[in-house]
This record gives C-alpha cells, sequence and structure tokens, in this order.
C-alpha cells in the first residue's frame, strides 16, 4: 500500500540553521507530493506542492522531488523562530470510486520541528 | 482568505448527544471533500471521504452508524457523531478539494469535540 515516511521527530534548530526535513514515499500509483504544517492548534495549511520533476517555492521552504529514490526532502536555508511547528509530507494518489475520480492524501506520521532563540 | 470553512470550532457536551459539524467550502465546488481526526500529537486520520450526492466511503475500523456523513451539496458536507461518548473526544478537521487528482486539499479550521 502507499506509504509515507518523514525525519523522525522532533527535531531542535537554533534560528538561522539550515533545516532540512526528509521525506520518503511508497507508492505504486503517479503520485502528487504535499507539504503541510500545522502550528499548535491550528488547522493543517500548505505549504508546497509539486509535479514530478517540479521545484517548488513557498515561504524559503523548498522541496524537489527526487523520483529516483521516491524523495520529497522539505529545505530551508535559514529557520525562524515562527517556523516552529509541526510539518507533515504528504502524497495524493488518484482513487477512482462509483465512477468518480479524486485524489486521497496519505499522510506521514509528521514532524516536530521547534527553532529557539 | 480561508476556502473551506469549519463550523462548530468548538464543542462540548455530555455523553450521549449527538453533535454536528459542518464543513463548507467557500470558493470552489467540490464533489469530494474529507473527514479526519486528530489525536493529540499525532498524524491525521483519515476517517472517511464524503461524495457529493452518493454514500460517503468509509476507512477500515471507522464505523459508519457512529459517524453519519452527508454530502447533500457541491459545497456542503455534514459530519454527525452520533450518541457521543468521551472516547470520541477529539479534533476533527474536514478538507475538500478543487477538481483535478493533482490539486492540494485545503482543511477547514477543525472541530475540537469534548465529551464530558
Amino acid at each position: 500500500g502507499d506509504s509515507v515516511t518523514q525525519t523522525e521527530g522532533p527535531v531542535t534548530l537554533p534560528e538561522r540553521a539550515a533545516l532540512t526535513l526528509n521525506c520518503t514515499y511508497q507508492s505504486s500509483y503517479s503520485t502528487f507530493l504535499f507539504w503541510y504544517v500545522q502550528y499548535l492548534n491550528k488547522e493543517p495549511e500548505l505549504l508546497l506542492k509539486s509535479s514530478e520533476n517540479q521545484e517548488t517555492d513557498s515561504r524559503g521552504f523548498q522541496a524537489s522531488p527526487i523520483k529516483s529514490d521516491s524523495s520529497f526532502h522539505l529545505e530551508k536555508p535559514s529557520v525562524q523562530l515562527s517556523d516552529s511547528a509541526v510539518y507533515y509530507c504528504a502524497l495524493s494518489w488518484s482513487v477512482n470510486a462509483g465512477g468518480t475520480s479524486y485524489g486521497k492524501l496519505t499522510f506521514g506520521q509528521g514532524t516536530i520541528l521547534t527553532v529557539h532563540p | 482568505g480561508a476556502v473551506v470553512s469549519q463550523h462548530p470550532s468548538r464543542v462540548i457536551c455530555k455523553s450521549g448527544t449527538s453533535v454536528k459539524i459542518e464543513c463548507r467550502s467557500l470558493d470552489f465546488q467540490a464533489t469530494t471533500m474529507f473527514w479526519y481526526r486528530q489525536f493529540p500529537k499525532k498524524s491525521l486520520m483519515l476517517m472517511a471521504t464524503s461524495n457529493e450526492g452518493s454514500k460517503a466511503t468509509y476507512e477500515q475500523g471507522v464505523e459508519k452508524d457512529k459517524f453519519l456523513i452527508n454530502h447533500a451539496s457541491l459545497t456542503l458536507s455534514t459530519l454527525t457523531v452520533t450518541s457521543a461518548h468521551p472516547e470520541d473526544s477529539s479534533f476533527y478537521i474536514c478538507s475538500a478539494r478543487d477538481r483535478g487528482v493533482n490539486q492540494p486539499q485545503h482543511f477547514g479550521d477543525g472541530t475540537r469535540l469534548s465529551i464530558l
């Protein structure tokens, strides 16, 4: 079945440190990849989305899918205090049910990031 | 601005009460909406997929009669937790996605349900 594996957390970094959160996945289908961020007591919000061979950039975060090793690592050159949150890698794959096709998300376990002064 | 609205944001009620949660897509028509449950410090767990005009598709282990889902229009899905008990206390989040498998899901604000 489909699965997503992320960096085991929690991850603690000082301000301005470089960040890499690993994400690898297994899927039998053509997939689309996302990173979501969830701040404390809030709903998840989209951070990045990517289709194959496309790098995307948002709020200083970058992720580039590498098909050869099924990865979609999240990077940021210099983190800020406000980046403290839980980060989820997710893959979307097409499901056909009852004549309807829709994308179903599989989430990783999440990685807690804490940035300190 | 928010593209998915979820209501209410917080519910505290007695055991045995049924609770209805609404999820609305604001900027687009969503033929498919999703309902998740999240326990503290855990990832999102998909409960069911809500399809407009048809029965919801439930994930394994989720009780259909306990968690009733209705998707009567292209902009509204509801989740009713029937006869709620303390173990049903959790953070419930809906999401909706515009057409196209590569479109991201947009999440509602979530509903924090506490059953006393």
